[in-house]
Order: C-alpha cells, then structure tokens, then sequence
C-alpha cells in the first residue's frame, strides 16, 4: 500500500508569490492535515479536511488554505508569500473511522524556500 | 490550552545504552491521547507509540517502553539498547477527545546514538 505522498519535495519561491503544495492520501484515508514545521515554531496544525469540507483549523492567517477533492487528494495554497512562510509543510492522513485515538500517517514534506 | 514540553533538546549516547526522552503536558480534557512519534532525516515522522489517559498501564514492546503517569501529567519514553538507526527527532503529542485531527506537538527532542 502506497504511502502519503506530496509533491513537489522542494519548492523555491519569492515574496508575493503564491504557492500550492499536494497531497495525495493513503488509499481509503478519508481525513487529510496539514502540519508547517519551523526550526523557531516547531509543528504547528494548518487545517484537516474531511469529506472535502475543513473540519479543524489552526491559528494561520487566511492567507494559507486549503480543499480536499472527492478521492480525498488534498491541496494547500499559500498566497503572498513571506519570508517567514519558509518551512517543511507536512501532510498526513488518517482513516477517520470515527475513533478520536486515531494516529496520523505523515508524507515526507514539501520544503518550501522563500527568498 | 493544551501544551506539550519535551525539555530535553538533544541527548547523545553510545550504542547499547538505554534513553529515556521526558515528555510533559497539559490539558484540562479528561479524555485525551499520547503519542510518539520519531522523525528521521528523510522528513516524514513515523508512528511509534499510543497510549489513551483512561489507561495507565504501562508496556514494553520490543525495544520501546512508555512510562504514563497521570499524576504528572508525564508520558516518557524508553529505547532500550539503542541502535544508531535509532538517531532521530522524537516528538510527543497530545490529542483531545474529537474526531478532529489536529494534534499538538512537543518542540521534538533530537536524538544522536553514536557507534
């Protein structure tokens, strides 16, 4: 069974641009998360999309969003980048059976530069 | 607000040893979950351990244990006769009781098992 997969793995941007990280979940993972991880911050939650609906959001500005697709693939947009935006951006899915202890499945990162 | 300390920011030791990485939180739910995870340098972090705050028993699984203790608000972890496969980021998280997936993360400890 494949695993979580984002793509691209790296990503090199300016400031004021804007940016869209993928995420394809493992097969019959109905829920998807977001995580931005910072040397200074650490993991921090972006969003969860469940059912193509945002089910949890973090304390983010608007400026990064995000939408599941029907086959539960996920996308994060990030608009007017800023310097402070450069981070490792996680995905990770679950199965979301209804069980609060699930664990989280984590793809490898997009590593996203803004210059 | 729920938050998760790991004071210890990096441990080295020789192979063979035992490690012990601290892991505090906080919450004022009742019901709530731990986790461990260990990040290696490829980026994604892999699910190790779970343990739910109705269950304090603690276990051993190979060369993993897990020390819950409610009364501390303390959910250590133990690597016994550590490999040098074993060098990683450790990261402890907690979990409220919803169906939502938006898990807080300890800062991680990093950890170097030296041959």
């Amino acid at each position: 069974k494949a695993g979580v997969t984002q793509t691209p793995r790296y990503l090199i941007k300016t400031r004021g641009q804007q940016v869209t990280l993928s995420c394809s979940p493992i097969s019959g993972h109905r829920s998807v998360s977001w995580y931005q991880q910072t040397p200074g911050q650490g993991l921090q939650f972006l969003f969860e999309y469940f059912s193509e609906t945002q089910r949890n959001k973090g304390n983010f500005p608007g400026r990064f969003s995000g939408r599941q697709f029907s086959n539960s693939r996920s996308e994060m947009n990030v608009s007017t980048l800023e310097l402070g935006d450069s981070a490792l951006y996680l995905c990770a899915s679950s199965l979301a059976q209804g069980n609060s202890n699930e664990k989280l499945f984590f793809g490898s990162g997009t590593q996203l530069s803004v210059l | 607000a729920q938050k998760v300390t790991q004071a210890q920011t990096e441990i080295s030791v020789v192979e063979k040893e035992d490690v012990t990485l601290d892991c505090v939180y906080e919450t004022r739910d009742t019901t709530y979950y731990l986790f461990w995870y260990k990040q290696p340098p490829s980026g994604e972090l892999v699910f190790l351990i779970r343990r739910n705050s109705f269950d304090e028993q603690n276990e051993i699984s190979g060369r993993y244990s897990w020390n819950f203790q409610k009364s501390t608000s303390s959910f250590n972890f133990t690597i016994t006769a550590s490999q040098v496969v074993d060098s990683a980021v450790y990261f402890c998280a907690l979990k409220e009781d919803n169906y939502g997936q938006n898990f807080v993360f300890g800062p991680g400890t990093r950890l170097s098992v030296l041959p």
